[in-house]
């Protein structure tokens, strides 16, 4: 069973640097074909997607945020660590961790997400 | 970069056929993967790979593409079908993830 869970501060202050770990199981990143990825949606708003990181170490990032982000992992803690600098309000929003099946880049399991404001 | 549209909404009568449609320059090159979300919720995928529905999702929901737009049907829609759609593609040339902007289904 595929389970994935997201944890950090539910407030940071703008300039800030957020901090948000996914926690998995039912899956290793040590596997091949094995992806997880960072999605936030601000209230109301769509999803956007932010970073990704694969079994072999390759990393991708949302062009338009790529100098703010940082995506790592650790395997042997079954945990994927997003980091996001210079936070502003905008950045309020639910981030979501998933993990992305495939070359065809599917995201068939997501966690239950986590909402963080921004506000000084 | 590249861009998914879908409606900003769409309404269907209980009981009958619901479209949600997604286009993109050149997506039929692509696989479209839907998901669904209600309020509150993660999204769920719907569809993958374009058809393809995974395990526990209902038969009433399918997926196509034709030229520039995918396509999501929602047949004998149920209001438990209300929630908001989005559209994703692998954008391999530029290493992306895409989301369209959602589809707000309404079953009046």
């Amino acid at each position: 069973q595929v389970t994935l869970r997201e944890s950090g501060p539910a407030l940071v202050k703008p300039t800030q640097t957020l901090t948000l770990t996914c926690t998995f199981s039912g899956f290793s990143l040590t596997t091949y074909g094995m992806r997880v990825t960072w999605v936030r949606q601000p209230p109301g708003k769509a999803l956007e997607w932010l970073a990704r990181i694969d079994w072999n170490d390759d990393i991708f990032y949302n062009t338009s945020l790529r100098t703010r982000l940082t995506i790592s992992k650790d395997t042997s803690k079954n945990q994927v660590v997003l980091t996001m600098t210079n936070m502003d309000p905008v950045d309020t929003a639910t981030y979501y961790c998933a993990r992305l099946y495939d070359r065809t880049g599917y995201l068939d399991y997501w966690g239950q997400g986590t909402l963080v404001t921004v506000s000084s | 970069s590249y861009e998914l549209t879908q409606p900003l909404s769409v309404s269907v009568a209980l009981g009958q056929t619901a479209i949600i449609t997604c286009g993109g320059n050149n997506i039929g090159s692509k696989s479209v993967h839907w998901y669904q979300q209600k309020p509150g919720q993660a999204p769920v995928l719907v569809i993958y790979r374009d058809t393809n529905r995974p395990s526990g999702i209902p038969e009433r929901f399918s997926g196509s593409k034709s030229g520039n737009t995918a396509t999501l049907t929602v047949n004998r829609a149920q209001a438990g079908d209300e929630a908001h759609y989005y559209c994703q593609v692998w954008d391999s040339s530029v290493a992306l993830v895409v989301f369209g902007g959602g589809t707000k289904l309404t079953v009046l």
